[in-house]
Formats: structure tokens, sequence, C-alpha cells
């Protein structure tokens, strides 16, 4: 079965600075996607990235990337240039393409926003 | 705005109730999904269906039962629900067979007294 798993619970980074969200992941199956999702206070979880497990370069997103080292089976988030509305809870979720189409998401971790 | 709306986003029921979540999505999605999240636990998958058929029960309580009528609509029938039911309910959507991302309402927050 796949795994995810996000160690820092919480995290605090200065408006303006660069943040870097840890996501490790398990599965023996070669074939997979892993997603981030944004969910502020109220409650809805919005789509921030996407990385596939064949894509051959890392994901961006505007201000946001996906740093995907395959062998180590971590796909971190990069937010830079925080800002105040990037507080709020981040999780890490993977898909196995062969399996269904259900997502398993990681614990959060939770990012405020120093001004 | 995702284009999955759930309904209500607050219910606070008694043990004894019986009140059903409503989620309606008009993506052209025809994968739909029930997620619980409590209070310090990750997300958890409760159903999923494809094309309106149930293809998975995470061993929920059968005080939850789900109802897929069409591909836009997913409802969650509650009763007799216990206070640790008490948590987010997401409704979530996506399209089968593609890479695409899963798109999710904004939840219906449940208070079971």
């Amino acid at each position: 079965a796949q795994k995810i798993t996000q160690t820092q619970p919480g995290m605090f980074v200065q408006e303006k600075e660069a943040v870097t969200l840890d996501c490790t992941y398990d599965t023996s199956d070669p074939s997979y996607g892993l997603f981030w999702y944004k969910q502020p206070s109220s409650g809805e979880m919005i789509f921030l990235i996407y990385q596939g497990s064949y894509d051959q370069q890392n994901a961006t997103e505007g201000r946001y990337s996906l740093n995907f080292q395959k062998a180590r089976k971590s796909a971190n988030l990069v937010i830079s240039a925080s800002q105040l509305g990037d507080s709020a809870m981040y999780f890490c979720a993977m898909r196995l393409n062969n399996a269904g189409n259900m997502l398993t998401f990681g614990g959060g971790t939770r990012l405020m926003v120093k001004p | 705005e995702t284009g999955v709306t759930q309904t209500p986003r607050h219910l606070v029921m008694g043990m004894t109730n019986k009140k059903s979540l409503k989620c309606e999505q008009h993506l052209g999605h025809n994968a739909m999904y029930w997620y619980k999240q409590s209070a310090k636990k990750p997300l958890e998958l409760m159903f999923v269906y494809n094309f309106k058929e149930q293809t998975e029960n995470n061993s929920v309580p059968s005080r939850f039962s789900p109802e897929c009528p069409n591909s836009s609509h997913l409802f969650l029938h509650l009763h007799t629900l216990q206070p640790e039911d008490s948590a987010l309910y997401l409704c979530a959507s996506s399209q089968p067979g593609t890479a695409s991302e899963a798109f999710f309402g904004q939840g219906t927050r449940l208070t079971v007294v």
C-alpha cells in the first residue's frame, strides 16, 4: 500500500522568503502522480502543482515548484517569495495510476508566514 | 470556486437524527469521492464512485450511506452518528484515466452532539 509522509507539522517563514515543505512517499508501483494541495481556514482544498512519476523535469507553477527526487522518493514543495496569504495547511498526495483514481494524503504541514 | 459545491457548509446533528450531505459538480467528471478530515489525522478516503458505480468503500461504518444518482451528484446519508464522527467532510471529483487533479468542494463541517 502507498504511504505519504510529511514530517513537518508546522513551519514558519518570513514574508518574501522561500520555504520548502517536505514530502516523502512509499510505493513499489512505477506509475504514479504526486500532488500538492493548499487548504486555507475556509476548508477548501486548492490544487497547486502536479508531478508525474515519468516526468523528466521538475514541475513549476508560478511561485510553486516541486523538487522531485525519484530515487529518494521525495517530492518537496518550494514556495518562493512567500506572501501572507500563503498561510495555510499544505498536503502532499499521491495517486497510483493503475489502481483507480484515489488520492492518498499525507498528514499535512501548517505554514505560517510572518510579516 | 473549483466547480464542486457542497451543502450544507455547516451541520449540527444529534445522534438520533438523519441528515444528508450533498455534493454537486458540473465539470464533466466521472469520478466522485467522499473524504473525512478529522483533527490531527490525515484525510481519509471513504467512498469512490466511477461512472456512478461505487468502486471503493474504505471500511466505512454503515451509519454512512453514499448515493450517486448521476455523475454530477453525490450524497452522503447520515444516521445514528457518534460524536467521533464530527469532522470536515470533503467531496471531490476527477476525470478517470487522466493525470488531472481532483477538484474539491469547500466541505461540510459536521458536529454530532
